[in-house]
């Protein structure tokens, strides 16, 4: 079954604690990317890769860390540095070209308590 | 500035009313533009790009340069586009690589029977 996997769904941190976030694409995208999404803010980029072993900053990076080591994975690290990391996290991935569609992951809610 | 403003958090109609979601973009040259929709439950998924000039589940988006809108509408509303609407904006990357996405903060769409 193509497409793209987050796990885990559901994750539970402690204050001052790193925590990782998978994300799995079998659809052979070269881009990837990490969106954080709040109420009423919509989503805002965190972090994009356009080709392995290469990542850039999106509008809020900080407190945050990626890897791309495989084409098809992009994990997400939130880091004790985040002042406010209680959010829904979504992976999404995209082909090359302009105009082409992304795909999404189902997210990952993360709560810190 | 790159910004998508959806200014309407939520737009209730009743079944068979025509809908308007608004979206108003800033960027200074020449944007793609797309509607991603998020039914409950369900992934955030394309509803459709301007470029296609497409008409996805009876909705049709109009690109207007001159008030920079790419507002969506439906003449006759179901109760099963009940969802949450996000206008996004892709501009040109200048090293020829892929185009990441800038969303608004979305729009509920509510339709009653």
């Amino acid at each position: 079954d193509g497409g793209i996997t987050q796990s885990p769904k559901y994750l539970f941190r402690k204050e001052g604690q790193n925590v990782t976030l998978s994300c799995e694409q079998n659809l052979n995208h070269d881009a990837m990317y990490w969106y954080r999404q709040d109420p009423g803010q919509g989503l805002r980029l965190i972090y994009y890769s356009q080709i392995v072993n290469d990542f850039q900053k999106g509008d809020i990076a900080e407190g945050y860390s990626v890897s791309r080591e495989k084409k098809e994975s992009f994990p997400l690290t939130v880091t004790s540095a985040q002042k406010n990391p209680t959010a829904f996290y979504l992976c999404a991935s995209s082909s090359r070209g302009l105009n082409t569609e992304a795909f999404f992951g189902q997210g990952t809610r993360l709560t810190v308590v | 500035a790159q910004r998508v403003t959806q200014p309407e958090k939520l737009l209730s109609v009743f079944k068979g009313a025509p809908v308007e979601l608004k979206c108003n973009y800033s960027y200074s040259g020449s944007p793609e533009l797309f509607w991603y929709v998020q039914y409950s439950r369900q992934r955030l998924q394309l509803l459709l790009r301007h470029i296609s000039r497409e008409s996805i589940k009876g909705f049709t988006a109009d690109l207007n340069k001159g008030e920079t809108s790419f507002h969506l509408k439906k003449p006759f509303a179901q109760e099963e586009d009940s969802a949450m609407y996000y206008c996004a904006l892709s501009p040109p990357s200048v090293s020829g690589g892929y185009n990441k996405l800038i969303f608004g903060a979305g729009t509920r769409l509510a339709v009653h029977p």
